[in-house]
C-alpha cells in the first residue's frame, strides 16, 4: 500500500530555535498534503493544507508565520515551526490523499515527536 | 463540519467480533463515511469507506443504515493489535477532520 514518511521521529528543541519537518509521499504523488498536530489524549487537530507550486490553506487560529509550511514537489511537503516555544510541544503528522472509489483517503505518517525545552 | 458522535471507549475480549457504532444524523447525501484508526504512538490509518452500500475489505466491515444517519465498523475476530483509536469522519471537501473516536479496548 501507499507509504507517507516523516522526518525526523522525534526532535528535542531548545525555545527560540525553528525545526523544520519533513513529510514524503514514498510511491505516489501529491498535490496538497495535510498537516495536524495532536497533543497528549487529544485527537489530531487539522493544522493547514499543503499545496504544491501555491500557498498553503491554514485552519482558522492557525499562525502561519509560526507555522511555515513549503511543498516544494509532488513528493515533499515541509513543516517548520519557527521559534518554537515549549507550548509547541506536540506530536505533529501529515497525511497526503490517493483515489478510491471515487474518494480520496488519506495515508498517514508516522508522526514527528516535538519536544522544546 | 459534519460532525460524528461515537461511545468514548469500548471493551471487547480477543477472538470476538467488536461492533463499533457511530450516529451522524446530520449527514448530506455526498458524504461519505469513513474510518481511520489510531494505535498508540502512531499516524492513523484508513480502515474503510463507504457512501450507501455496505462494504469489505481485510480490515473490516461497514454496515451503513438506510438512512444514512448511523454506521457501525465492524471487525470480525478481534486481536490486541485491535486495540486504537477508531475515528468516525464524515468527509466533506476532502479534508479529514477528526473528532474524538472511541478507544477500544482488547482483554486478552
Amino acid at each position: 500500500g501507499a507509504v507517507v514518511s516523516q522526518h525526523p521521529s522525534r526532535v528535542i528543541c531548545k525555545s527560540g530555535t525553528s525545526v523544520k519537518i519533513e513529510c514524503r509521499s514514498l510511491d505516489f504523488q501529491a498535490t496538497t498534503m495535510f498537516w495536524y498536530r495532536q497533543f497528549p489524549k487529544q485527537s489530531l487537530m487539522l493544522m493547514a493544507t499543503s499545496n504544491e507550486g501555491s500557498k498553503a490553506t491554514y485552519e482558522q487560529g492557525v499562525e502561519k508565520d509560526k507555522f511555515l509550511i513549503n511543498h516544494a514537489s509532488l513528493t515533499l511537503s515541509t513543516l517548520t515551526v519557527t521559534s518554537a516555544h515549549p507550548e509547541d510541544s506536540s506530536f505533529y503528522i501529515c497525511s497526503a490523499p490517493i483515489w478510491d472509489r471515487e474518494q480520496e483517503t488519506q495515508y498517514f505518517g508516522p508522526g514527528t515527536r516535538l519536544l522544546v525545552l | 463540519d459534519a460532525k460524528t458522535t461515537q461511545p468514548n471507549s469500548m471493551e471487547s475480549n480477543e477472538e470476538e467480533p467488536v461492533h463499533l457504532p457511530c450516529n451522524h444524523s446530520t449527514i448530506s447525501g455526498t458524504d461519505y463515511i469513513h474510518w481511520y484508526r489510531q494505535l498508540p504512538s502512531q499516524g492513523p490509518e484508513y480502515v474503510i469507506h463507504g457512501l450507501t452500500s455496505n462494504v469489505n475489505n481485510r480490515m473490516a466491515s461497514l454496515a451503513i443504515a438506510e438512512d444514512r444517519k448511523s454506521s457501525t465498523l465492524i471487525l470480525h475476530r478481534a486481536t490486541l493489535r485491535d486495540a486504537a483509536v477508531y475515528y468516525c469522519i464524515l468527509n466533506r471537501d476532502d479534508k479529514i477532520i477528526f473528532g474524538k473516536g472511541t478507544r477500544l479496548h482488547i482483554l486478552p
